[in-house]
């Protein structure tokens, strides 16, 4: 059974700061893995898609890497800004249609 | 980018109705369309897939005919929850995927739906 855990569930960090999310999953065969920013009571916004075959994306202030073989990818978020709160979502895409998303990371970037 | 709407953005019915979510993707041709349910501070849960012109795939415990979802033409796709109960008060949002590319998803806006 694919599942997709994300760690820590809620972090708050100070402006400025460097910070490190965390995804995990059980199942390597995956299609590719995308992060996404959800504001309360809005949809997704996609940050970076990370194909199988791939170790990282970069996109301005975000990276995120990959690894397969371990099961993990992480979100690294340089000079965090207020604007940065929001709960970021790691989602996994299996076999093309099957997309498993963790539960989140609530980020709190205080000024 | 590629855009997904979602019409309408929120709805309040009443129990025992029916209410219909439409999901368009507004410049580009989806050939798959996805319907998610999420709770609040909950993570989103897939609840069916819909392929163009074809019947939906829906998920283990996901009611299909409680869930009606149609296909119709490769830039819309159509949720109705019939006889709506409070419970189903939930946030639901779609996603299309580009009949060509890298397989990345791109969502629409979520619909809150209240049933009273």
């Amino acid at each position: 059974k694919q599942e997709v855990t994300q760690i820590p569930a809620a972090l708050s960090v100070p402006e400025g700061e460097n910070l490190v999310l965390n995804c995990s999953f059980t199942d390597s065969a995956i299609y590719n893995l995308q992060w996404f920013r959800q504001d309360p009571g809005k949809g997704l916004t996609s940050l970076l898609l990370i194909q199988s075959s791939q170790r990282e994306q970069t996109s301005g202030r975000l990276n995120a890497s990959l690894d397969k073989s371990s099961g993990r990818s992480t979100l690294y978020i340089a000079a965090s800004q207020p604007g940065d709160s929001a709960t970021y979502l790691c989602a996994v895409l299996y076999n093309f249609n099957k997309f498993y998303f963790g539960s989140g990371t609530k980020l709190n970037v205080k000024p | 980018g590629a855009v997904v709407s979602q019409h309408p953005s929120w709805v309040i019915c009443k129990s025992g109705t029916s209410v219909k979510i439409e999901c368009r993707s507004l410049d580009f041709q989806a050939t798959t369309m996805f319907w998610y349910r999420q709770f609040p501070k909950q993570s989103l849960m897939l609840m069916a897939t819909s392929n163009e012109g074809s019947k939906a795939t829906y998920e283990q415990g996901v009611e299909k005919d409680k869930f009606l979802i149609n296909h119709a033409s490769l830039t819309l796709s159509t949720l109705t929850v019939t006889s709506a109960h409070p419970e189903d008060s939930s946030f639901y949002i779609c996603s299309a995927r580009e009949a060509s590319g890298a397989g990345e998803q791109y969502f629409g806006p979520g619909t809150r739906l209240t049933v009273t």
